[in-house]
């Protein structure tokens, strides 16, 4: 099993261009989450979906969209990239949201710089 | 709306000595207590995990983890810290009667010196 992966690994935009991060999970989990990752900040939930079909808001969803139209990929997209948004994006997966079996399995990341 | 302390940004501390990297939540009835690690250059990976019974909970790699809720802490400790422990790692909660959303620290770095 590859568990959970990420493409691409790094990308580098110009502020105001757009870009997709793929997340792929193998494990048949039905909850995948969006996180960035920056300095002093710890890990913060940007989106998350409980299931194939359906998006929620984290706590710094502004400036992303998101899509799960099949239950083992998550997609995160950027519209219109800002400075601010330059970070480490890790996408997540569990069996469920709640309960004990919550426990999250991270990709490797994706090192995204906007100029 | 829960939350996670981690005191400490970085901790230094001796190859073969002990270490303690803390952790607070903020009070609730019935919560699960992680901890992550992140080696450099990789995604978080589970290192322990509170869910019920024993408040003592261990890893394979030598960590342990204390449940303390009196004090709402859930501090992690090795007795005797190796060069490959070096890493970020971060302190976890999920409010299990809310079944909300799993809530992180904003991680301590353990620096292991020579």
């Amino acid at each position: 099993n590859a568990g959970v992966t990420q493409t691409p690994k790094f990308r580098v935009l110009k502020t105001g261009q757009s870009m997709t991060l793929l997340c792929a999970q193998d494990m048949n989990h039905e909850y995948m989450y969006w996180y960035r990752q920056d300095p002093g900040m710890g890990l913060r939930l940007i989106h998350y979906s409980v299931g194939e079909g359906t998006t929620a808001k984290g706590e710094v969803p502004d400036g992303y969209n998101v899509s799960r139209l099949k239950k083992q990929n998550f997609l995160l997209g950027l519209e219109s990239a800002a400075p601010s948004q330059t970070s480490v994006y890790f996408c997540a997966s569990s069996y469920s949201r709640g309960g004990a079996y919550n426990e999250q399995f991270f990709g490797p990341g994706t090192r995204l710089t906007v100029l | 709306a829960q939350s996670v302390t981690q005191l400490d940004s970085q901790v230094p501390v001796f190859e073969e000595a002990p270490v303690e990297l803390r952790c607070n939540y903020s009070s609730s009835v019935s919560v699960y207590l992680f901890w992550y690690v992140q080696y450099p250059n990789q995604g978080l990976q589970l290192l322990l995990k509170y869910l019920s019974g024993s408040t003592l909970v261990e890893s394979i790699n030598g960590f342990e983890a204390e449940f303390n809720k009196s004090q709402t802490s859930f501090h992690l400790r090795k007795p005797s810290v190796h060069i490959s422990d070096t890493a970020e790692y971060f302190c976890a909660v999920s409010d299990r009667a809310r079944d909300d959303k799993i809530i992180f620290g904003k991680g301590t770095r353990l620096h292991i010196l020579p």
